[in-house]
């Protein structure tokens, strides 16, 4: 079973929707959580950190729900700069960072 | 500024050739990591450091080999046993023990073609 399960899209919408994406993972133990955003042929950057309350910025929100095991980012309003690949990542017990496969997001004028 | 440095950025190399890949960080890390992504996939883990003279294999560490020997240093070395060499290769780097919740930092990455 994969450390971490990511739908990867593609999901295309208009400029000013709102996309939501989601993320499962297995390990119960995991400790923190992140979702960065990689752009065509470049490394992933970080983009938002997920904190138990879930947390915003800007037009972006995160959601961690530990029962259930799975993360969330919400866009609203979105933007033609926001296509790229969404990475869900998850911090296991012994600092092993695993990542989803990525959902790619193009934004259409 | 503090960052990550891969080098080099393309690379090039006949089958049955090993090649070392750089990466070098002034970010004062302790844990530094090397991920293997291919076309339209996510990045797995091959090596991963916790502290200098040690590290630990991740999922594909077959074929590769990394060594230690400074804090900010942790190089790749591809053998010519890996049997799909030609990958986007990325290095990151986090704060470890005592930063909970730090995220990976990324070099820009080496792209290794193996013909």
């Amino acid at each position: 079973r994969k450390e971490v399960e990511q739908d990867p899209g593609p999901f295309n919408v208009p400029e000013g929707a709102t996309v939501a994406f989601n993320c499962t993972y297995s390990n119960s133990a995991s400790q923190s959580f992140f979702w960065y955003r990689q752009d065509c042929r470049k490394e992933p950057k970080l983009l938002m950190s997920v904190y138990s309350s879930g947390n915003e910025d800007g037009r972006f929100t995160a959601q961690l729900n530990r029962a259930s095991q799975y993360i969330s980012l919400l866009i609203r309003d979105s933007k033609l700069s926001d296509s790229a690949t969404y990475l869900c990542v998850v911090n296991i017990p012994g600092n092993q960072f695993y990542f989803g496969t990525g959902t790619s997001l193009t934004v259409i004028p | 500024d503090g960052g990550i440095t891969q080098s080099p950025k393309y690379l090039f190399r006949k089958e049955g050739q090993n090649v070392t890949l750089s990466c070098e960080q002034n970010l004062n890390h302790d844990a530094m990591y090397w991920y293997r992504q291919d076309p339209g996939q996510g990045l797995r883990l091959i090596y991963y450091s916790q502290i200098v003279n040690d590290f630990q294999k991740g999922d594909i560490a077959e074929g590769y080999s990394v060594s230690r020997e400074k804090k900010e240093s942790f190089p790749l070395t591809v053998t010519s046993a890996q049997k799909n060499p030609t990958a986007f290769y990325l290095c990151a780097s986090t704060g470890f023990p005592s930063s909970y919740n730090s995220p990976l930092h990324f070099g820009n990455g080496t792209r290794l073609t193996v013909t």
